[in-house]
């Protein structure tokens, strides 16, 4: 079983719809990123959390660390949304900050 | 510069060649990552180098990949002997981080490898 699992795998959505995207991890964390991937594309990060809520326009990203679980949440969705989410965590047992990926999650909006 | 950049963007060799990847960092970052994304594997860590500590090296995947780290700066990935296994698109990051896991990884573009 993997330590970073992703749900969807896979999303389609209808632009303005509200989009979830899952992550569960099985480690313990000190820190937990959600990144964005456009297709050819390089990877831009979006949120590192550790505990609670982050907002940033029109995206949340929540954690919970004793469920180990973190949500990221696209509200209001745009077809320039469409990108591969992942989300990786930093094993509190590792040395550094090396990450540890989920799947990714591919997501497309269509207007 | 304002980001990480990687080159080349894109290299084609033959198996059995070997082939280096070089990686600028932010300046002033003191850590820096190798990452890989394959078709099969998704994203995985490599190498990790912090300041002038010994790296981590415990994601390379065989010891015909090496790193090294020039004056706390550059890096270059040489993968020698090239197999068909290794083409993927390898991913440098850098951050800031002194460790704890409270600092932002930035991502350089890439370099696509693929080897025939």
């Amino acid at each position: 079983k993997n330590e970073v699992e992703q749900s969807p795998q896979n999303l389609t959505a209808q632009e303005g719809e509200f989009i979830t995207i899952n992550c569960s991890y099985s480690v313990g964390i000190s820190a937990l990123h959600w990144l964005q991937q456009h297709p050819g594309g390089g990877i831009v990060s979006l949120f590192m959390l550790s505990s609670g809520k982050k907002k940033h326009g029109r995206l949340i990203a929540t954690i919970n660390i004793q469920e180990k679980h973190s949500s990221l949440h696209i509200t209001a969705s745009h077809p320039r949304d469409s990108a591969v989410y992942i989300c990786a965590v930093i094993a509190r047992k590792a040395a550094g900050n090396k990450l540890t990926f989920g799947g990714g999650t591919r997501v497309l909006v269509k207007p | 510069g304002a980001g990480v950049s990687q080159s080349p963007s894109n290299k084609v060799t033959e198996k059995g060649k070997d082939v280096e990847l070089r990686c600028d960092p932010i300046s002033g970052h003191t850590a820096l990552y190798w990452y890989r994304q394959s078709l099969g594997q998704g994203l995985e860590f490599l190498i990790y180098f912090q300041g002038n500590s010994a790296p981590d090296k415990s994601g390379l995947p065989s010891d015909r990949f090496s790193a090294e780290r020039t004056g706390g700066s550059v890096s270059t990935l040489t993968i020698q002997r090239t197999q068909q296994e290794d083409s993927a698109v390898y991913l440098c990051a850098s951050s800031s981080s002194m460790g704890g896991g409270t600092d932002t990884q930035y991502f350089g573009p890439g370099t696509r490898l693929t080897v025939l």
